[in-house]
């Protein structure tokens, strides 16, 4: 199994252009989120989904878009994309997190200069 | 709201000590707590998962405990390596719509040959 699978792994962008950092899981888990990663900050919920077409905002959902049309897929739009937002991108997945725990990406590390 | 505390912040000891990382919790309604490893640039890799009605969990040289009327998770480390070297963080699951996971902010561990 590939488990999480995040791509790019590196991208900088210039402020004020839009991008969406794909996340795929092949496991078949309904709960699928996205975090970001910031020194001294811990990990961060961005946005998350607890299965097809159902989304909803974590902690720090500004300036980001998610939609959730499989189970396999839950890409993360910048709309615009900001400084503030150059950080680590995480996506995880887990069949149930009461029971299994979350299954994590390899990330993406995203520059806006 | 949950806080997931972890102290020391970073820690260095030499190669073939027993170590214990520290985390702590605020909110005992916890459905399971999760350590990771982190390695750097990397992603974050599953190691341990202790639900709420166990009170340890054992993978060959690391051992978890979870103490929900203290607050408390220990991980320890048996006869420590240099490649055991990485950030440990552990996740708590709450109770809620999402069964929420809050992440401390590591605990940055040296092994020194």
């Amino acid at each position: 199994n590939a488990g999480v699978t995040q791509t790019p792994k590196f991208q900088v962008l210039k402020t004020g252009q839009s991008m969406t950092l794909q996340c795929a899981q092949d496991m078949n888990h309904e709960y699928m989120s996205w975090y970001r990663q910031d020194p001294g900050m811990g990990l961060r919920l961005i946005h998350y989904s607890v299965g097809a077409g159902i989304t909803d905002q974590g902690e720090v959902p500004n300036g980001y878009n998610v939609s959730r049309s499989t189970t396999e897929d839950f890409p993360l739009r910048l709309l615009s994309a900001a400084p503030s937002q150059t950080s680590v991108y995480f996506c995880a997945s887990s069949y149930s997190p009461t029971n299994y725990g979350y299954t994590f990406g390899s990330g993406t590390r995203l520059t806006v200069v | 709201k949950q806080e997931v505390t972890q102290i020391p912040a970073a820690l260095s000891v030499p190669e073939g000590e027993n170590l214990v990382l520290n985390c702590s919790f605020t909110d005992s309604a916890i459905y399971n707590l999760q350590w990771f490893r982190q390695d750097p640039g990397k992603g974050l890799t599953s190691l341990l998962l202790i639900q709420s009605s166990q009170r340890e969990q054992t993978s060959g040289r690391l051992n978890a405990s979870l103490d929900k009327s203290s607050g408390r998770s220990t991980l320890y480390i048996a006869a420590s390596q240099p490649g055991d070297s990485a950030t440990y963080l552990c996740a708590g699951v709450n109770s809620g719509g999402y069964q929420k996971v809050t992440f401390g902010t590591g605990t940055k561990l040296q092994v020194i040959p």
